[in-house]
């Protein structure tokens, strides 16, 4: 069965940087893409950005241009999103998503378990 | 741009029906046939139950249906079960690959 695994719990420095990772085993990694969506402390849904697995292709929320950047390694199967210029807006739980297909309109279907990253100083 | 318009909070009694709504604008919802809707229980991630407006994705209890019309998308939980209360979220395609979700939904079974 389809499983998106991610890495641990996060604590920065505002200024800083975050890579989060997201495992993925169980189905075909380069046949779907990857969103990520971030949910801050008793806060809604943020859809922050999507990547074509099979040929790096990326999609950013304004709010992440420049500051964000999603890479893949399919030897690995794992799926990275990287966040710089932290600030304590940016604490929130992070999650990784499969795309239902490859094209970035399509949803959600499978979610990783979340990654917390708490910015503090 | 602005998350979509949901309800705070929606509540019935087990066995009835709920419905919420979820507006945006002609820039999303009404524009595209791509709305999907996310159930997600306290302390867990988000759950897909509908897409592209009205598709249940396998092993997704039919008492869940989707809807639109005009800028407002809907979600109608029939048959209301204890194990439905949770916080439902709809997202819809927005263009030039992006996408935005709504401000989320409470639902709480009396």
């Amino acid at each position: 069965q389809v499983h998106l695994v991610q890495s641990g719990a996060e604590v920065k420095k505002p200024g800083a940087s975050v890579k989060v990772s997201c495992k993925a085993s169980g189905y075909t990694f380069s046949s779907y893409s990857i969103s990520w969506v971030r949910q801050a402390p008793g806060q809604g849904l943020e859809w922050l950005g999507w990547i074509s697995v099979q040929n790096g292709v990326t999609y950013y929320a304004q709010k992440l241009q420049g500051r964000g950047t999603m890479t893949t390694d399919t030897s690995t199967s794992t799926a990275y999103m990287e966040l710089r210029g932290l600030s304590s807006d940016d604490t929130a739980v992070y999650y990784c998503a499969r795309n239902l297909n490859d094209f970035s309109a399509s949803p959600l279907d499978f979610w990783g378990q979340g990654t917390l990253v708490a910015v503090s100083s | 741009q602005s998350a979509l318009t949901q309800p705070a909070s929606v509540s019935g009694s087990p066995g009835q029906s709920i419905t919420i709504s979820c507006t945006g604008t002609n820039n999303d919802v009404g524009s595209y046939n791509l709305v999907s809707w996310y159930q997600q229980h306290p302390g867990k991630a988000p759950k897909l139950i509908i897409y592209e407006v009205i598709k249940r994705p396998s092993g997704v209890s039919n008492r869940f249906s989707g809807s639109t019309s005009g800028n407002t998308a809907s979600l109608t939980i029939s048959g209301l079960q204890t194990e439905d209360e949770a916080d439902y979220y709809c997202c819809s395609y927005a263009g030039s690959s992006t996408h935005i979700f709504g401000t989320g939904t409470k639902v709480t079974v009396l």
